[in-house]
């Protein structure tokens, strides 16, 4: 059982170039989220996805898209990255608001 | 606006003392508090509290919902070297919606 995964682990990037950070779960959750950390501080929302076919904007969207593909898979677009964008990015998920959110290991984002 | 405040930013503290841990929040419609600890890695789960689970313990750990302060507080006796991590408290915002606002952690290193 995976449970959250993501990839890549590690991603350098130019400013200006892109990218999609990929998440999926197989724990048959409903709802998909992506975080961003950075140092010293909390964990922020960037995009959610309460259920298949939907997403919702979180704290932080600005500079990024998201795509829930299907149940499984939810994927964190930067169209051109900025170095604003560097940090650890997080995607989660949750079978319901009677449970606790399932973290992936987390992609370390740097943008040059 | 939703909010989530954690208290204090960060603490040290020696092998055997007694911590505790802050969380104010400020959400309509509250259903659910989660403490999270997170080492060098993604967020792993603690406690959740709920109007019907105020209260919750586990071996050192213990949490209380005080929810005519808005608050909640994460107690660890006995510390620690292991228990160094960032602290993570969690609220789901007001109206259901399924987003999950963070605060920004408590640090917290316990020296041998």
């Amino acid at each position: 059982n995976a449970g959250v995964t993501q990839t890549p682990k590690f991603q350098v990037l130019k400013t200006g170039q892109s990218m999609t950070l990929q998440c999926a779960q197989d724990m048959n959750h409903n709802s998909m989220y992506w975080y961003r950390q950075d140092p010293g501080m909390g964990l922020r929302l960037i995009y959610y996805s309460a259920s298949e076919g939907t997403t919702d904007k979180g704290e932080v969207p600005n500079g990024y898209n998201v795509s829930r593909l299907n149940k499984r898979e939810f994927s964190l677009r930067l169209e051109s990255a900025a170095p604003s964008q560097t940090s650890v990015y997080f995607c989660a998920s949750l079978r319901g608001l009677a449970d606790t959110q399932y973290f992936g290991p987390g992609t370390r984002l740097t943008v040059l | 606006e939703d909010k989530v405040v954690q208290s204090p930013l960060s603490l040290v503290v020696h092998e055997g003392d007694t911590v505790t841990l802050n969380c104010s929040y400020e959400v309509t419609n509250f259903r659910s508090l989660l403490w999270y600890k997170q080492e060098k890695k993604a967020p792993t789960f603690l406690f959740m509290l709920t109007s019907s689970g105020i209260e919750k313990k586990s071996g050192r750990l213990s949490s209380i919902l005080d929810k005519k302060e808005l608050s909640s507080i994460l107690n660890i006796t006995a510390t620690q070297t292991g228990d160094s991590a960032i602290y993570l408290c969690a609220v789901e915002a007001s109206g259901g919606t399924y987003k999950y606002i963070f605060g920004t952690g408590t640090r917290l290193k316990v020296l041998a």
